[in-house]
């Protein structure tokens, strides 16, 4: 199995909605990462976790709130979105315990909209 | 600090014809240099990785790099260019910076349009 799967595929919420995305791989991986994509962008890194620690958190608003829960999963928590952060929400994970060997297993996504 | 520049945003070829997308580096010691693709509503896909092994990097689907260190660059190319190589295609730079935040950075992107 050497997928990275996320759910929803599509999202749409308000700006007072609570909503969250989730990925899931079972290869083994012990680096996660969450991406945000905007269109006709390359991908911006958001968060790392490493051995399901927080690793890097790159400035994001508090408004996204991400969460390992082991090291199958993981979730990106969504309060308070504005319109400027409907963008495709990309995970991967890595086979390794940091980002050093560069080579990311995408999801395909979950694009957001938020209205 | 690590930089990618990829010198095209968009290109268009002919189907059967050779694919060269263009990417030039900058680092100040041996870097990490990917090419990843992704179609369209789609994740990336990892093509080919250089790691200071072979400087002629085979990837998936006949795409092949060279790593040319005198000239900076880590051009992506195929010879015959197939209707499914229509994607967006991102040259990445590993940034080993030695420390416990090591990140990819990706190049601006370029759409590969392939015409019948």
């Amino acid at each position: 199995d050497t997928e990275v799967t996320q759910t929803p595929k599509h999202l749409v919420m308000g700006m007072t909605n609570k909503k969250s995305l989730k990925c899931e791989q079972h290869m083994g991986h012990r680096a996660m990462y969450w991406y945000k994509q905007k269109a006709k962008k390359p991908p911006e890194l958001m968060f790392v976790y490493s051995y399901e620690k927080l690793s890097i958190n790159e400035s994001v608003p508090s408004r996204f709130s991400p969460e390992c829960p082991n090291s199958s999963l993981l979730n990106l928590h969504l309060h308070a979105l504005q319109p400027e952060d409907s963008a495709l929400y990309l995970c991967a994970s890595s086979p390794k315990g940091q980002i050093g060997s560069g080579e990311l297993f995408f999801g395909e996504g979950s694009r957001l909209t938020v209205l | 600090a690590q930089s990618v520049t990829q010198l095209d945003s968009h290109v268009s070829v002919s189907e059967g014809t050779p694919v060269l997308l263009r990417c030039n580096y900058s680092s100040s010691y041996s870097p990490s240099l990917f090419w990843y693709v992704q179609h369209p509503n789609k994740g990336l896909q990892l093509l080919l990785k250089y790691t200071s092994a072979a400087t002629l990097v085979k990837g998936i689907n006949g795409f092949e790099a060279e790593f040319k260190k005198s000239e900076t660059s880590f051009h992506l190319t195929k010879p015959s260019a197939h209707m499914s190589d229509a994607a967006e295609y991102f040259c990445v730079v590993s940034d080993l910076d030695g420390g416990a935040t090591n990140k990819l950075i990706f190049g601006t992107g370029t759409l590969l349009a392939v015409q019948p």
